[in-house]
């Protein structure tokens, strides 16, 4: 089993949608949890960021962590065709500069 | 803005032929990390500076070297760079955290390897 397990998608919707994107994991170590956005050719950028099991709000994007399950959620609201992308989740355990173990990403296409 | 930055952007180079990749950043962080991300994969940590003290993950080859001379700048050297080596090469940094905590990495644009 890999230790961050994510669906690759294709991952098509019609701008306004609520996209849900999600990741589970293996390890419970694991005490940080972000959600990254890559743009083809460009390199991942930091969108959410949290610590341990909740949510987080940020405009239209929500994070949501539930350490017992050990599954993550990022949620879209009014999906933009700007949210196309590739979404990665990644998680770390606790320790500084310990490595980030990213999700192969899910790929999302929002038309308009 | 405050950034990490990577140059180049696309580096060509032949089979076998040693080559060099650079990250600078603004953001005064005392972490730097490199990964390799390859089409439709996540990246994979390569290795990471915490100050000066380097840090190899276990499974990165010996064909691949770093080197850090300042706070702000960090190479990526791959001396005997054969196919599979073609990917985009990734830099990120973060902030120490306070006690037992794990800082967010911020990326540069990352610089893609082309091997002929």
């Amino acid at each position: 089993q890999k230790e961050v397990e994510q669906d690759p998608g294709p991952l098509s919707v019609p701008e306004g949608a609520i996209v849900s994107l999600n990741c589970t994991y293996s390890n419970s170590a694991f005490q940080y949890f972000m959600w990254y956005r890559q743009y083809s050719r460009k390199g991942p950028e930091l969108l959410m960021y949290t610590y341990s099991s909740g949510n987080k709000e940020d405009g239209r994007f929500t994070a949501q962590v539930d350490k017992s399950s050990k599954y993550i959620s990022l949620f879209i609201r009014d999906s933009q065709p700007s949210d196309s992308a590739t979404y990665l989740c990644a998680m770390s355990a606790p320790q500084a500069g310990t490595a980030l173990i990213f999700g192969k990403g899910t790929t999302l296409s929002v038309s308009s | 803005d405050a950034m990490v930055i990577q140059n180049p952007r696309y580096q060509v180079t032949q089979f076998g032929k040693p080559v060099t990749l650079s990250c600078s950043q603004t953001l005064n962080h005392n972490v730097m990390y490199w990964y390799q991300q390859k089409s439709s994969q996540a990246p994979k940590l390569l290795f990471h500076y915490y100050d000066k003290d380097f840090n190899n993950e276990a499974d990165t080859p010996d064909n691949f070297q770093s080197r850090r001379p300042n706070t702000s700048f960090c190479f990526l050297d791959i001396r005997s760079p054969g196919l599979g080596d073609a990917a985009m090469y990734l830099c990120a940094t973060s902030r120490e955290g306070t006690g037992n905590s794990n800082q967010p990495q911020h990326f540069g644009d990352g610089t893609r390897l082309s091997i002929l």
